[in-house]
């Protein structure tokens, strides 16, 4: 149940453009897709979350997509802000994070 | 008042010894969670106890033994410690079952000499 890949590993974006995520699982019965954020040194916490009986959740200027097909999804996150730069980690699978991206917004 | 609350936030000790990490919820959640974060910042789950039963046991070491006195409360207990141990722990919580949002513990940084 670990296979949660998260790509790309590191991403720099200017300040207002757009960033997106994307991971892939593989358990089919997975229902459930939260994203997370980590700031340098301080605790994982939700951004937002999404469940398999939608394809697309948005909060403001964070959205998730899901192709439950493909067995995939996607944080977008758009006009960006220097405030964003952190690490994020999908979950998938239930329980398994994926290997982080490091984003950074260059002001 | 901090919803899930981990003991000590930060321990050095020497390789062999044994040690432990308290972690304790305010938030009435039945899951709870340890995972271990390495340098590389990879997040990997190691136990899941839903009220007071283990749930999750992934692939490891016998020295790492979670107790859960109560749903409130899961301890993590390494003995002889090892230096690929060093790595930050975090515990955190969830309403039932792996499909609820999870709250973080501020994690304990174990560095092992």
């Amino acid at each position: 149940g670990e296979n949660v890949e998260q790509h790309p590993s590191t991403l720099s974006v200017q300040e207002g453009d757009s960033a997106v995520i994307k991971c892939t699982y593989s358990d089919s019965a997975s229902n459930y897709f939260p994203w997370y954020k980590q700031e340098l040194g301080k605790r994982p916490q939700l951004i937002i979350d999404i469940r398999s009986n939608v394809g697309e959740k948005k909060d403001q200027r964070i959205a998730v997509t899901l192709n439950k097909t493909a067995k995939h999804f996607s944080l977008h996150i758009t006009e960006t802000q220097p405030e964003d730069s952190a690490v994020y980690f999908c979950v998938g699978n239930q329980f398994y994070f994926g290997t982080g991206t490091s984003l950074t917004v260059i002001p | 008042d901090t919803a899930v609350s981990q003991t000590p936030k930060y321990l050095v000790t020497q390789m062999g010894n044994d040690k432990s990490i308290k972690c304790e919820q305010n938030l009435g959640h039945d899951t709870m969670y340890w995972y271990k974060q390495d340098s590389k910042k990879f997040l990997k789950i190691m136990f899941s106890y839903n009220n007071k039963e283990l749930i999750i046991n992934e692939t490891v070491p016998n020295r790492f033994s979670p107790k859960s006195p109560d749903k409130a409360h899961l301890n993590l207990h390494i003995n002889s410690l090892e230096l690929g141990d060093s790595a930050v722990y975090f515990c955190a919580s969830s309403q039932v079952g792996g499909n609820q949002p999870q709250h973080f513990g501020d994690g304990t940084r174990l560095s092992i000499l």
